[in-house]
């Protein structure tokens, strides 16, 4: 079975700080990974995802992740945060296959402040 | 990215009655649809995962009966809550996969339910 892991449940900075939203997760066979963010009363929007090739992958908003799969890790990154980036962040994974559900970790909260 | 609507944003019932909640993938043709419950600064629960023109697949501790979903057609899915009670009260998000998308899921925006 598939688990994911965010380490963080709520990361304050301030505006233009950089950030790192940190994900863990656990498999025994090859997953994809997503990174998700909500703002309040809505649903999920796709960040940006991982299925294969480079392990840099770039997402919208200035948002970028890693896959490191010797640490089994899928860290999210923004050198210079906006306040309109305040939301919950949501990393999951799901397994290389189609029509497979996704795991979602507890979700890290990003508050920016001026 | 693929558009995913749902139908109502946001609804109010009384104890006891049904609610049936739509899910529509605008354009792309959504094979699969999941339905997923997420209670307030919590993560998503997923309920049930469906594929069109076939039963849905329930995840455990979701009742079936309660929660009856259909996905009749590439492009719609519904999940009726049946004798709501104020404990089924929640956000519901729906997403959806298929074609080119079928590794990747989109989400609606979401059905806040309160059952009063």
């Amino acid at each position: 079975a598939q688990s994911v892991t965010q380490l963080d449940s709520q990361v304050p900075v301030f505006e233009e700080a950089p950030v790192e939203l940190r994900c863990n997760y656990s498999s025994s066979v090859s997953v994809y990974l997503f990174w998700y963010v909500q703002y309040p009363n809505q649903g999920l929007q796709l960040l940006l995802k991982y299925l294969s090739g480079s392990t840099l992958v770039k997402g919208i908003n200035g948002f970028e992740a890693e896959f490191n799969k010797s640490q089994t890790s899928f860290h999210l990154r923004k050198p210079s945060v906006h306040i309109s980036d305040t939301a919950e962040y949501f990393c999951a994974v799901t397994l290389n296959q189609a029509g497979t559900a996704l795991i979602f970790g507890k979700g890290t909260t990003l508050s920016v402040s001026s | 990215g693929a558009v995913v609507s749902q139908h109502p944003s946001r609804v109010i019932c009384k104890s006891g009655t049904s609610v049936k909640i739509e899910c529509r993938s605008l354009d792309f043709q959504a094979t699969t649809m999941f339905w997923y419950r997420q209670f307030p600064k919590q993560s998503l629960m997923l309920m049930a995962t469906s594929n069109e023109g076939s039963k849905a697949t329930y995840e455990q501790g979701v009742e079936k009966d309660k929660f009856l979903i259909n996905h009749a057609s590439l492009t719609l899915s519904t999940l009726t809550v049946t004798s709501a009670h104020p404990e089924d009260s929640s956000f519901y998000i729906c997403s959806a996969s298929g074609g080119t998308r079928r590794y990747e899921q989109y989400f609606g925006p979401g059905t806040r339910l309160t059952v009063t």
